[in-house]
C-alpha cells in the first residue's frame, strides 16, 4: 500500500472542471516536490506536471497542479474524451528514501 | 530525440532466471540515473531503485532490496534488471525510466514502452 493516496476515480462530462486529489505527509509531500503522471490504457507512464506545478512542453495548458502543506491536487479544465487515463502524484519520501507514487486516479469522461 | 526502449515480452518458469534491458538513446546516457518502476496487473506504479550508469551507482527500494539487480553497461548504453529467481509473484510490466532533477526534486521525464514479464508453470 502506498503512503500517499489518492481517490480511485473521478468523472466529468467533456467540458467540465476536474480536480484530483493527492494526500501525504510530511516526509514526502510535505516537504518535497510534487510530480503528475497519465497513464493511457495500454501505454508507458507520461510526465504531465512536475516540481507541483510545471507543465513540460508539449502538455496542454487545461492540467494544472498545485501543492499545500502535504497535499497536492491535479486540475484538468475542459475536459475531453483523450484524458480518460489512470493519474498518479508522486514525491520523494525522506523517510523512506524511497520515491512513492500515489496510489492512483481513473478519470472518467461520461 | 530521447528514446528508451526496452526488450520484449518474457515468459518464464518459477526459479528461473531473467534479464531485461532498457537502451538509451539521443543523449549522454552516462549523466542521467535510469530508474525501474513496476506495475502489478490491475495495479499502480512501485519504484524499484535507480541507477547512475555513469559509475553504476545503485540505490534500491527497501521493498525490492534482495529481490532484482539493477546494473548498467554504459558502453552501450544499456540498463538492466534482473531476477536470479523468479516467481509467480514478479507477473508484471516493468518500465525504465529516466531521473531528471535533484533527490528531492526529481522526476521522471522519459519512460521505456514496458516489458512485460510472465512467471507462471
Amino acid at each position: 500500500q502506498s503512503v500517499v493516496t489518492q481517490p480511485p476515480s473521478a468523472s466529468g462530462t467533456p467540458g467540465q472542471r476536474v480536480t484530483i486529489s493527492c494526500s501525504g505527509s510530511s516526509s514526502n509531500i510535505g516537504s518535497n516536490t510534487v510530480n503528475w503522471y497519465q497513464q493511457l490504457p495500454g501505454t508507458a507512464p507520461k510526465l504531465l506536471i512536475y516540481s507541483n506545478n510545471q507543465r513540460p512542453s508539449g502538455v496542454p495548458d487545461r492540467f494544472s497542479g498545485s501543492k499545500s502543506g502535504t497535499s497536492a491536487s491535479l486540475a484538468i479544465s475542459g475536459l475531453q474524451s483523450e484524458d480518460e487515463a489512470d493519474h498518479y502524484c508522486a514525491a520523494w519520501d525522506d523517510s523512506l528514501n524511497g520515491y512513492v507514487f500515489g496510489t492512483g486516479t481513473k478519470v472518467t469522461v461520461l | 530525440e530521447v528514446q528508451l526502449v526496452q526488450s520484449g515480452a518474457e515468459v518464464k518458469k518459477p526459479g528461473e532466471s531473467l534479464k531485461i534491458s532498457c537502451k538509451g538513446s539521443g543523449y549522454s546516457f552516462t549523466n542521467y540515473w535510469i530508474g525501474w518502476v513496476r506495475q502489478m496487473p490491475g495495479k499502480g506504479l512501485e519504484w524499484m531503485g535507480i541507477i547512475y550508469p555513469g559509475d553504476s551507482d545503485t540505490r534500491y527500494s527497501p521493498s525490492f532490496q534482495g529481490q532484482v539487480t539493477i546494473s548498467a553497461d554504459k558502453s552501450i548504453s544499456t540498463a538492466y534488471l534482473q531476477w536470479s529467481s523468479l516467481k509467480a509473484s514478479d507477473t508484471a510490466m516493468y518500465y525504465c525510466a529516466r531521473r531528471f532533477g535533484v533527490v528531492t526534486g526529481y522526476y521522471f521525464d522519459y519512460w521505456g514502452q514496458g516489458t512485460l514479464v510472465t512467471v507462471s508453470s
